[in-house]
């Protein structure tokens, strides 16, 4: 399993983007097969998947997030990216990036999590 | 009416049983889906548990003990995880999740208290 890292502002205005990145470890992004994603956690709520990304750059979105919400990704760094435009508080969040393989489903290696707040 | 419906919180004696639930709604059937299970402590991210479709269809997560393991009720159109000789470490929230056209879908969570 790889090991993943999400970094970014801790601190985010109003009506600006958001923006993280989770770095890759232990494995190459570009391995075939493999979906990357971005989960959220309110704080003291449950789970909110975000969209993810395949190595060829396809990608899901969440339909509630999707007018907000770009996930790319740069293989030569080994890492992927989210961005979250006009955010208010209630964006404030946890946010985790997690591995998927496709011929399982499931969300088998996470990071630690970036807590992010929106305010001014 | 939220797609996966759970109990907020329940609580159990050690070494009992508890059946967590996991309720599809918005006129989707349990039978046609994975139920993938995770589980969340305090402070750290999620954990995968383990994936239930039917008997021959299932997958426990490395390292998870085989006290754990899961169901459905058609009739209730639910999916369940069932833990059994409950001890205090699994006291933890619990989360149901299903694949949904390509999107992920959580549901609310369970606050499974050993006590």
């Amino acid at each position: 399993q790889v090991h993943l890292q999400a970094s970014g502002p801790g601190l985010v205005k109003p009506s600006q983007t958001l923006s993280l990145t989770c770095t890759v470890s232990g494995g190459s992004i570009s391995n075939n097969g493999y979906y990357w994603n971005w989960i959220r956690q309110h704080p003291g709520k449950g789970l909110e998947w975000i969209g993810n990304i395949y190595y060829s750059g396809t990608t899901y979105y969440n339909p509630s997030l999707k007018s907000r919400v770009t996930i790319s990704i740069d293989t030569s760094k080994n890492q992927f990216s989210l961005d979250l435009s006009s955010v208010t508080a209630a964006d404030t969040a946890v946010y985790y990036c997690a591995s998927c393989p496709g011929y399982s489903s499931l969300f088998d290696s996470w990071g630690q999590g970036a807590l992010v707040t929106v305010s001014s | 009416q939220a797609v996966l419906t759970q109990p907020s919180s329940l609580s159990a004696s050690p070494g009992a049983s508890a059946s967590l639930t996991c309720t599809l709604g918005n006129g989707i059937s349990v039978a046609t889906y994975r139920i993938y299970w995770y589980r969340q402590k305090p402070g750290s991210p999620p954990q995968y548990v383990m994936r239930y479709k039917s008997e021959s269809d299932k997958q426990l997560g490395s390292g998870v003990p085989s006290r754990f393991s899961g169901s459905k009720d058609g009739s209730a159109n639910a999916g369940i995880l069932l833990i059994s000789g409950l001890q205090s470490e699994d006291e933890a929230d619990y989360y149901c999740m299903i694949w949904q056209d390509s999107v992920s879908v959580f549901g609310g969570g369970t606050k499974l208290t050993v006590l």
